[in-house]
């Protein structure tokens, strides 16, 4: 089992509509998550982190289930500019937090 | 803030040569960097982690005498890709973490390496 897996998708959405992503962990030592967006031939950037409590930033809502080793990604009214793939992230304790990157999902917004 | 900075973006080599990426972190201090390579349609892979003042961890399958880390300030990092092969054409990203705060990462922009 990997590490971190994601759907790759693509999810194909028309525009004004909400998607959602889930990203599954397999280690429960896990500590830190985040969201990380990554557009064609560009570097990923940071979306948001994951908190416990969750956290919400304008139509982005990202929640963390730690009793079932998932985080999730809700965007609300999607535009078309929300086209990207969306990479999850997650750092485990011991050392230097190394983060691991799940594959991807890919996220297609149309008219 | 949080700005991350490659040189080059895009550099073009022969076989045989070396070339050397620098990753700095320009408005913040990093303890450590991660270096990634990334194939067309790939997920980004881990190559190494380097910590300021010490020698960098390699992930499996990762030379390290081919791909040489040196992380000599908490501002910089570069990566050197030694005796170049057209299969280490790749896109490299490096990221750097923060000393304070969160474990987030920034990424630099990315440099594009085609071996000849």
């Amino acid at each position: 089992r990997k590490e971190v897996e994601q759907d790759p998708g693509p999810f194909n959405v028309p525009e004004g509509a909400t998607v959602a992503f889930n990203c599954t962990y397999s280690n429960s030592a896990s500590q830190s998550f985040f969201w990380y967006r990554q557009d064609c031939r560009k570097e990923p950037k940071l979306l948001m982190s994951v908190y416990s409590s969750g956290n919400e930033d304008g139509r982005f809502t990202a929640q963390l289930n730690r009793a079932s080793q998932y985080i999730s990604l809700l965007i609300r009214d999607s535009k078309l500019s929300d086209s990207a793939t969306y990479l999850c992230v997650v750092s485990t304790s011991g050392g230097s937090y190394i983060p691991t990157f799940g594959r991807g999902t890919s996220l297609i917004v149309h008219p | 803030g949080a700005v991350v900075s490659q040189h080059p973006s895009r550099v073009i080599c022969k076989s045989g040569t070396s070339v050397k990426i620098e990753c700095r972190s320009l408005d913040f201090q990093a303890t450590t960097m991660f270096w990634y390579r990334q194939f067309p349609k790939q997920s980004l892979m881990l190559m190494a982690t380097s910590n300021e003042g010490s020698k960098a961890t390699y992930e499996q399958g990762v030379e390290k005498d081919k791909f040489l880390i040196n992380h000599a300030s908490l501002t910089l990092s570069t990566l050197t890709v030694t005796s170049a092969h057209p299969e280490d054409s790749s896109f490299y990203i490096c990221s750097a973490r923060s000393t304070s705060g969160g474990y987030e990462q920034y990424f630099g922009p990315g440099t594009r390496l085609t071996v000849t």
